[in-house]
């Protein structure tokens, strides 16, 4: 089975523009959470979709949204970028069953903002 | 709420030496708790988990952890690392039921030669 893919891996961004990421979960799952990962804060749980719903979200500001369509790739946005928004955001992808199931994570998008 | 706390930032150690991570954690309700590990440039892999039954859990590239309830601890262990074993290891915890994981700020694992 193909892992999560993560694209684009690498991002430049200069403040005020606005960004999409997009992650392709591992064929079958249906869960979709994003993770925002900083030197200063750490790994932060930035959303969850499951079935094209958001499940559950973090304390994050509104210009971070998210969506999952019908095939349960996932896209990440964030309007008006913030020197500080600049981190490597992973998605982690699962079966989203109500009991434990692992999360597999993909390799990140790292976005530079200048 | 959860919350996840490694007590060291950095740990040094000597190739074929034993090593201990440690991490507590706090939470009003059961959950379930995880070790991951970050390689420079990846994404995170799963070393081990804990949701129910034995406290010692073993995992992937030799590595083992035991769940202390009334510590509130999940320490990772390995008896012998490798130059390999070089990466970032998160602790982190997640309510049963729930897919958002709480993670710890991350424990930088070097090997010396």
């Amino acid at each position: 089975k193909a892992g999560v893919t993560q694209t684009p891996r690498y991002l430049i961004k200069t403040r005020g523009q606005q960004v999409t990421l997009s992650c392709s979960p591992i064929s079958g799952h249906r869960s979709v959470s994003w993770y925002q990962q900083t030197p200063g804060q750490g790994l932060q749980f930035l959303f969850e979709y499951f079935s094209e719903t958001q499940r559950n979200k973090g304390n994050f500001p509104g210009r971070f949204s998210g969506r999952q369509f019908s095939n349960s790739r996932s896209e990440m946005n964030v309007s008006t970028l913030e020197l500080g928004d600049s981190a490597l955001y992973l998605c982690a992808s699962g079966t989203g069953a109500n009991s434990y199931n692992e999360q597999f994570f993909g390799p990140g998008t790292r976005l530079t903002v200048l | 709420a959860q919350s996840v706390t490694q007590l060291d930032s950095q740990v040094p150690v000597f190739e074929e030496a034993p090593v201990e991570l440690r991490c507590n954690y706090s939470s009003s309700v059961s959950v379930y708790l995880f070790w991951y590990v970050q390689y420079p440039n990846q994404g995170l892999q799963l070393l081990l988990k804990y949701l129910s039954g034995s406290t010692l859990v073993k995992g992937i590239n030799g590595f083992e952890a035991e769940f202390n309830k009334s510590q509130t601890s999940f320490h990772l262990r390995k008896p012998s690392v490798h130059i390999s074993d070089t990466a970032e290891y998160f602790c982190a915890v997640s309510g049963r039921g729930a897919q958002k994981l709480v993670f710890g700020q991350g424990t930088r694992l070097t090997i010396n030669p």
